[in-house]
């Protein structure tokens, strides 16, 4: 069974800061790894993923989350933080094989203060 | 061309009644998933289609829960006799082979 654990429930940083949202998975498999975020009253949108490609991986505004076999992590950062990144961000594990169900962590809610 | 789209976006039921939340794929999608996201919580997966045939439904809390997309295209989660725990945000994401799933906006169901 694949699990996926995110550290923190709540992360708050400074506009301008680095923002680090944790991400540790478990798998019996080499898994699929994605990122998502969700604003308010919306779906999720994909921010990036891991398959099996480039350890680190570049995603949309910024984002880029390194895999860490080792560590079995998957964590997010992003070197600035805008306003606009405050909204809910999800990590998620699949098994290496596509068109599979998602398993995602509980999130983590990003505040951005000015 | 347009996203995943689902209706309603909210739903108010009272206890005991059924309830039928309307999923509408990206066109040629063949992947279909349903999710259940409570509030504070990451979504969890409910059932999943390829095509017209339900491949897994392991995720469906109950009975109550049926999902059908006769089509291959258009689907729907029916729930009958609704309970005050079934009220969450159900969301829908459809794929192509292989491809990162796409998610609606997801329909918040109220039981009262």
């Amino acid at each position: 069974a694949q699990s996926v654990t995110q550290l923190g429930s709540h992360v708050s940083v400074s506009e301008g800061a680095l923002v680090l949202l944790r991400c540790n998975y478990s798998s019996s498999v080499p898994p699929y790894l994605f990122w998502y975020v969700q604003y308010p009253n919306q779906g999720l949108q994909l921010l990036l993923k891991y398959t099996s490609a480039a350890t680190l991986v570049k995603g949309i505004n910024g984002f880029e989350a390194e895999f860490k076999k080792s560590e079995t992590s998957f964590h997010l950062t992003k070197p600035s933080a805008h306003m606009s990144d405050a909204a809910e961000y999800f990590c998620a594990v699949s098994p290496p094989s596509g068109n599979t169900p998602l398993v995602f962590g509980k999130g983590t809610r990003l505040s951005v203060i000015a | 061309g347009a996203g995943v789209s689902q209706s309603p976006r909210y739903k108010v039921a009272k206890r005991g009644q059924d309830v039928a939340l309307r999923c509408d794929p990206i066109s040629g999608h063949v992947s279909l998933f349903w999710y259940q996201q409570a509030l504070g919580q990451g979504p969890e997966f409910l059932t999943y289609f390829q095509n017209e045939a339900q491949l897994d439904k392991s995720g469906l809390p109950s009975d109550r829960f049926f999902a059908e997309r006769p089509e291959g295209s258009v689907s729907t989660l029916k729930i009958q006799r609704t309970q005050q725990e079934d009220s969450a945000v159900y969301l829908c994401a459809s794929s192509l082979a292989g491809d990162q799933q796409y998610f609606g906006p997801g329909t918040r169901l109220t039981v009262t």
